[in-house]
C-alpha cells in the first residue's frame, strides 16, 4: 500500500522558512518522480513544484520559483520542500504527491497518490 | 501557462442521475489530462488519467472523453458518494508546467 506522509507544517511568520517533509512507502521511491500540490483553505487546487526519479528535473509554479526548493533523498525515501520568504499567499495545506509515471524518465505525468497533507499557516 | 476552465461552477443533481463536467483548455494538451475527485477534509483522488483511462479503483460509471483542448467527465448513475468537488489537470513538460481547472462541485439537489 502506498503511504505519503506529510510533516514540518505550522505557522510561520512572513518573511521566515520552513521545510517540509513527505515519507514515502509501500513503492519504489526512485522509479517515480515525486509534487508538491497546495491548496488555500476553501480554494482549488494549485501545483507547486515536481522533481523527477533522479532529481535531473526539476520545475516550479511562477508563484513560487526563486523561493521554494524540491529536492528529494532516494536512500531515505523522503522528498522535502524548502520554503524561504513566505508570504501570506503561501498560506494552505501542502500535499506530497506521487507521479503516475514510473521508470527512467523525466517527463512529468498525473498524481496517482497522494498524502494527507501538513498545512502551513504564514501569519504575523 | 495553459489555463484550464471547468463547467458549470456547481451542478446540482439528484441520485441515479447523470453527471457531464466540462473542462477546455487554452491551447492543445493533447490527451495530457486528469480528472481528481475531493471531498471536503480529504485529499483529491485520481480519476481518470490520460483523458479516458481509469485510474485503479475507479468505477466504471465514470469515463472521460476528449482531446485536444476539450475534455469531458461523464458520471453516470450519481451514487451518493459522488457528490464532491471534481478538477481536471493537466501535464505540460515543455517547458513543464501542471496546472488545474477550477473545480465543479456536483451537490445534492
Amino acid at each position: 500500500e502506498v503511504r505519503l506522509v506529510e510533516s514540518g507544517g505550522g505557522l510561520v511568520q512572513p518573511g521566515r522558512s520552513l521545510r517540509l517533509s513527505c515519507a514515502a512507502s509501500g513503492f519504489t521511491f526512485d522509479d517515480h518522480g515525486m509534487h508538491w500540490v497546495r491548496q488555500a483553505p476553501g480554494k482549488g487546487l494549485e501545483w507547486v513544484s515536481g522533481i523527477s526519479w533522479n532529481s535531473g528535473n526539476i520545475a516550479y509554479a511562477d508563484s513560487v520559483k526563486g523561493r521554494f526548493t524540491i529536492s528529494r533523498d532516494n536512500a531515505k525515501n523522503f522528498l522535502y520542500l524548502q520554503m524561504n520568504s513566505l508570504t501570506t499567499d503561501d498560506t494552505a495545506m501542502y500535499y506530497c504527491a506521487k507521479d503516475i509515471r514510473v521508470g527512467a524518465t523525466t517527463r512529468f505525468g498525473h498524481f496517482e497518490d497522494w498524502g494527507q497533507g501538513t498545512l502551513v499557516t504564514v501569519s504575523s | 501557462e495553459i489555463v484550464l476552465t471547468q463547467s458549470p461552477a456547481t451542478l446540482s443533481l439528484s441520485p441515479g442521475e447523470s453527471a457531464t463536467l466540462s473542462c477546455r483548455a487554452s491551447q492543445s494538451v493533447s490527451s495530457y489530462l486528469a480528472w481528481y475527485q475531493q471531498k471536503p477534509g480529504q485529499p483529491p483522488r485520481l480519476l481518470i488519467h490520460d483523458a479516458t483511462k481509469r485510474a485503479t479503483g475507479t468505477p466504471a460509471r465514470f469515463s472521460g472523453s476528449g482531446s485536444g483542448t476539450s475534455f469531458t467527465l461523464t458520471i453516470s448513475d450519481l451514487e451518493p458518494e459522488d457528490f464532491a468537488v471534481y478538477y481536471c489537470q493537466q501535464v505540460n513538460n515543455w517547458p513543464p508546467a501542471l496546472t488545474f481547472g477550477g473545480g465543479t462541485k456536483v451537490q445534492l439537489k
